[in-house]
């Protein structure tokens, strides 16, 4: 079983502030490493899927990069909407449908 | 594009009865994922079938679990006799092949035992 660690688990900021995530993931044999949003009442979204040392993904404000040696992965959020409040889930392994999730950050975006 | 269909969107019911989740993937999808989602936990997968058959189900309780997506497209979870424990979000995922690719996942079902 492959340990997957998110932090925080959970964070409250201001609409306009930017703010950012960890998901850590086992540093050696490297699969891909894929990020969801999950807002209350909806299906998760798939984000980003990232497979390379040094990937930089990036969807309107939010962003990915991602370290495989050091065996870590930041989403950023550039300018926090209400709109983005959701639980952000990471998920590491072999394919997507297999991997493993970690327990999610929450984010709430105060107006 | 049509997405993943689950119903129902909630169940209640009370410890030792059934109950019964269904999942239409995407139209084409051959790969089909079940999850089980604990409040506070990230979701973990429970069965994925490819087309009919099954290809992972290490993780299902065999015991009271099953499933089975009879002709390659839709699917049904299935609890018997449900425990408390079991109370979680139920979600559906497709993809198109099962490979390093993007997985849709339906809203879910949310089952609580009491």
């Amino acid at each position: 079983i492959l340990n997957v660690e998110q932090s925080p688990q959970s964070l409250h900021v201001q609409e306009g502030d930017s703010t950012n995530f960890t998901c850590s993931f086992p540093s050696s044999n490297f699969y891909a490493l894929h990020w969801y949003r999950w807002e209350t009442a909806k299906s998760p979204e798939a984000l980003f899927v990232m497979t390379l040392n040094g990937d930089e993904k990036k969807k309107g404000r939010i962003s990915a990069t991602l370290n495989t040696k050091e065996g870590y992965s930041y989403l950023y959020i550039k300018g926090s909407q209400p709109e983005d409040s959701a639980t952000y889930l990471c998920a590491f392994g072999p394919n997507a449908g297999k991997s493993t999730f970690g327990d999610g950050t929450t984010l709430t975006v105060k107006p | 594009e049509a997405g993943v269909a689950q119903s129902p969107r909630y169940k209640i019911i009370e410890k030792r009865q059934s109950v019964a989740f269904w999942c239409n993937p995407i139209s084409g999808h051959a790969t089909l994922y079940w999850y089980q989602q604990i409040l506070g936990q990230g979701p973990k997968l429970l069965i994925q079938f490819q087309n009919n058959g099954v290809v992972d189900d290490s993780q299902l309780p065999k015991d009271r679990f099953s499933a089975e997506r009879l002709k390659g497209v839709d699917s049904t979870l299935k609890i018997q006799p449900a425990k408390l424990e079991d109370s979680a979000v139920y979600l559906c995922a497709s993809s198109v092949r099962g490979v390093n690719e993007k997985l849709f996942f339906g809203s879910g079902t949310q089952l609580s035992v009491l």
